[in-house]
């Protein structure tokens, strides 16, 4: 079953809206959390590294304040695009870190569409 | 700088035969893990294979099978007696040492690969 939940897979809204979506680690615990943006028929792009407890590390070129996330808990880690416009319509996917030699389970995705 | 290319944008099998995936990468670090995941039109990530920098033994996966070639740089995907559901967009990734056990993955361009009936 799956080991990484995100919600929702799928969001309709106006341009300005702010949109929030979530991942959950279901049986483990993750302290790092990897926040993924894909275009069609392109590779997945990472955005940030969410830290469990501190400061989110955004890659270069994403912006902090548009792409807010937190982590508040070893389960949950939350991207919220702020006053989304529809250059931020996009394939959002998160995944979640677990020990050395395994692979990251991944979410199974959100599709953003801003109108 | 950590990279990985996949030159295949598209590759088409027939179905039941083989095939194979390239991926090549670049690094540094002595240390590293390379992956493939699989990604269906659906768009979840399904993880297939992982491949060890130490590990002297190419891995497997039941139909998957990882050919692993250090000193090229090379970390090929072989698919074996491929089937219709094997269509999908396959991506090879790295992940970086370091970052204590969860260090990120860097990803290749993917490869399309479309298996004909």
């Amino acid at each position: 079953g799956a080991v990484v939940s995100q919600h929702p897979s799928r969001v309709i809204c106006k341009s300005g809206t702010s949109v929030k979506i979530e991942c959950r680690s279901l049986d483990f615990q993750a302290t790092t959390m990897f926040w993924y943006r894909q275009f069609p028929k392109q590779s997945l792009m990472l955005m940030a590294t969410s830290n469990e407890g501190s400061k989110a590390t955004y890659e270069q070129g994403v912006e902090k304040d548009k792409f807010l996330i937190n982590h508040a808990s070893l389960t949950l880690s939350t991207l919220t695009v702020t006053s989304a416009h529809p250059e931020d319509s996009s394939f959002y996917i998160c995944s979640a870190g677990n020990p050395a030699n395994q692979p990251q389970h991944f979410g199974d995705g959100t599709r953003l569409s801003i109108l | 700088a950590q990279k990985i290319t996949q030159t295949q944008p598209g590759m088409f099998v027939q179905e039941k035969e083989a095939v194979t995936l390239d991926c090549t990468y670049d690094t540094s670090d002595q240390s590293y893990g390379l992956f493939w995941y699989k990604q269906p039109s659906s768009g979840e990530m399904i993880f297939l294979i992982y491949q060890g920098s130490y590990d002297e033994q190419n891995a497997t996966e039941g139909r998957y099978s990882l050919n692993f070639q250090k000193a090229r740089k090379s970390a090929n995907l072989v698919i074996s007696a491929s089937q219709l559901g094997d269509s999908a967009m396959y991506f090879c990734a790295m992940r970086e040492q370091g970052s204590g056990n969860t260090g990120k993955l860097i990803f290749g361009q993917g490869t399309t690969l479309q298996v004909k009936p």
